[in-house]
């Protein structure tokens, strides 16, 4: 199974860039990336998926390099409401890591 | 609107108690699932369903059980076996799954925190 690697906590400055990075070296060619998000006490949220092109919603952006082994997702403009974990998932398999703590702030 | 409800919110259990967790969608989807989820953890599998009365067993199924006896819902009880019951506990909904394979998007309730008394 692939693995994925995300940093444990990152910072973002309100109405900036967030960038979250994912690690998945091990990925398959069939392999799609997916991104969800959990704000606290609630259920994930779906935000986007992608195989190889970068691909956008009125979410966010998903950028996968052209060797697939990491991708990035991006919040363009990060609000308060952002702040939460983001799970990268590969392969859309049943397994959810830790994720990633983003917390923006003011 | 379509969605995924689960009750109660938030619910107690006794010592030797057994509790059931409810999860109804109206998605139409075949396949659903239940996760516990720790503080500051990810979420792990308790149980998954492709389809009516077939359910497999998650990585952590020890001291729950499901049942599947209609397309909407997918009720958890957490028995008395569970040693360790509390925990925030998710149910989510996929169009299909393969092979523990997602097929199309996950779609979550808002979780039920179960406590011990």
């Amino acid at each position: 199974d692939a693995k994925t690697t995300q940093p444990p906590s990152m910072d973002c400055a309100e109405g900036r860039a967030a960038n979250l990075p994912c690690n998945h070296s091990t990925i398959s060619g069939n392999e799609y990336v997916y991104w969800y998000r959990q704000i606290h006490s609630q259920g994930p949220q779906y935000i986007i998926h992608g195989l190889k092109n970068n691909e956008t919603n009125e979410m966010a952006s998903l950028i996968i390099t052209e060797d697939r082994k990491s991708s990035t997702l991006i919040l363009p403009h990060a609000t308060l409401r952002d702040t939460a974990v983001y799970y990268c998932i590969v392969g859309n398999k049943l397994v959810f890591g830790a994720g990633t703590i983003l917390r923006v702030k003011s | 609107d379509g969605g995924i409800t689960q009750s109660p919110k938030y619910l107690f259990r006794k010592e030797g108690q057994n509790v059931t967790l409810s999860c109804e969608q109206n998605l139409n989807h075949d396949a659903m699932y239940w996760y516990r989820q720790d503080p500051g953890q990810g979420l792990r599998l308790i149980y998954y369903s492709q389809i009516v009365n077939d359910f497999q067993k998650g990585d952590i199924a020890e001291g729950y059980s499901v049942s599947r006896e209609k397309k909407e819902s997918f009720p958890l009880t957490v028995t008395s076996a569970q040693k360790n019951p509390t925990a925030f506990y998710l149910c989510a909904s996929s169009i299909g799954v393969r092979d523990r394979i997602i097929l199309g998007k996950l779609f979550f309730g808002s979780g039920t925190q179960l406590s011990v008394l």
